[in-house]
């Protein structure tokens, strides 16, 4: 049962471009939407995280767009640079869950 | 990657031999997961712990086994190793639980059946 589905699997993005991961969840009872990052070789690290008290979050370039009536959230990465390549897991937990739920994850390269 | 440490980085077995993966945290923090990575599926649930000897099951936890004897310690065990655990193990650590409280992985556990 996937509860988070992220889109899309990969993309490429040009130096300097917008980067646009999607993610839509099913429970109404998540509270806490974090992504991450992983580079390859590493575990993945916290990048950005909302809450659905708000639309929008920005940390930099990056920037999360939340939509609670369409149970939609989105990652933005403006002026995307090539050490921004890696992959991006959007995430979804309750106050009251021990545990998050991560979507598929997006491998996003950045060319030159 | 700071206050939590995996063993062993890379491992090779064969089928049906028992294997032991560790976890290692200086952050005395209460929870800790442990997670699978796999092309297409993401990061998956094995099993997860609210405390030392208190633990419970995942969404992938057929196969595996966990023990928290110590705060810091938490061990995942394949009792019998199948090609289909052929994956990375991660493990992860929390302060608290849900909402507000992001993980802290390791660097991970490449394990490979053969």
């Amino acid at each position: 049962q996937q509860q988070v589905k992220q889109s899309p699997q990969s993309l490429i993005v040009q130096k300097g471009g917008i980067s646009i991961i999607n993610c839509a969840y099913e429970n109404t009872a998540f509270d806490y939407f974090p992504w991450y990052q992983q580079f390859p070789g590493k575990g993945p690290a916290l990048l950005i995280a909302i809450r659905p008290d708000v639309s929008e979050k920005k940390e930099g370039r990056f920037t999360i767009s939340f939509n609670k009536s369409a149970k939609q959230f989105s990652l933005h990465i403006m002026d995307s640079q090539p050490g921004d390549s890696a992959t991006y897991f959007c995430a979804a937990s309750t106050g009251s869950a021990s545990k998050i739920i991560f979507g598929s994850g997006t491998r996003l390269s950045i060319r030159p | 990657d700071a206050g939590i440490t995996q063993s062993p980085r890379h491992k090779v077995t064969e089928t049906g031999t028992p294997v032991t993966l560790r976890c290692h945290q200086t952050e005395n923090h209460r929870y800790m997961y442990w997670y699978r990575q796999d092309p297409g599926h993401g990061l998956r649930l094995i099993h997860y712990s609210y405390g030392v000897k208190d633990t419970d099951k995942g969404e992938v936890s057929d196969g595996y086994s966990v023990s928290r004897s110590k705060t810091e310690d938490f061990l995942l065990t394949l009792e019998s190793a199948t090609s289909s655990q052929t994956s990375v193990y991660f493990c992860a650590i929390s302060e608290g639980t849900g909402g507000g409280y992001g993980y802290t992985f390791g660097s991970g556990t490449r394990l490979t059946v053969v």
